[in-house]
């Protein structure tokens, strides 16, 4: 079965500071980790994902991740806040093999204080 | 950036009322989701299609139905609403193309609201 958790429902930032959102992750075998983005009264928006190669992934809007397979993780990150960064944030993972859906986390929601 | 698209955005209507939401892509995707989410809380899979004439339910139990009578189109539809279906509704499809993971895209939600 595959799961992801999201341990913070709220993360809280001051604008310029570096901030991380955290995902792990349970799936069997090999996983493509995804992030997406969810601003209000929108849909989900693709940041950027992890398929295979340089854990380090770099996405939209200077948001980057690094896949630890060790640890099972998947955290988002950003050297510098900004207020727009504000939203709703979904790590989400699937395995490489088989045919299943996405699985999403719970979300995590980020503000960003001025 | 796939090309997916809702309609209606925003429906208000009355309990027992029939209603169909609308999802079409024109990217060609074979895989198609509709996800119901309800306002800052997780998503939840109802239905998905992997392609014509193939519909499956998701992991949330739904009285909603689905079809997939054409690639591009993939409407879900309430026989009879009622105030709990009040929620976003949220249709995607997934890129097929090797090494994409095959990547979901979204449209922008279909709010439903039952009175």
């Amino acid at each position: 079965a595959q799961s992801v958790a999201q341990p913070e429902d709220q993360v809280n930032v001051a604008e310029g500071n570096p901030l991380t959102v955290k995902c792990t992750y349970s799936v069997s075998g090999n996983p493509y980790l995804f992030w997406y983005v969810q601003y209000p009264n929108r849909g989900l928006q693709f940041l950027l994902k992890y398929i295979t190669g340089d854990n380090l992934v770099k996405g939209s809007y200077g948001f980057e991740a690094e896949f630890n397979k060790s640890q099972t993780s998947f955290h988002l990150k950003k050297p510098s806040a900004l207020v727009s960064d504000s939203a709703l944030y979904f790590c989400a993972v699937r395995a490489t093999s088989g045919n299943t859906p996405l699985v999403f986390g719970k979300g995590t929601r980020l503000s960003v204080i001025a | 950036e796939a090309d997916i698209y809702q309609t209606p955005r925003y429906l208000v209507i009355g309990t027992g009322k029939k209603i169909t939401l609308e999802c079409s892509q024109t990217m060609g995707h074979d895989k198609m989701y509709w996800y119901q989410q309800d306002p800052g809380m997780e998503l939840h899979l109802i239905h998905y299609s992997y392609g014509v004439n193939s519909t499956e339910k998701g992991d949330l139990s739904s009285e909603s139905t689905v079809s997939r009578i054409r690639t591009e189109h993939f409407p879900l539809t309430l026989e009879s609403a009622r105030p709990s279906h009040t929620s976003q509704y949220l249709c995607a499809s997934s890129d097929p193309r090797t090494g994409t993971g095959n990547t979901i895209y979204f449209g922008e939600g279909s709010w439903l609201t039952v009175v």
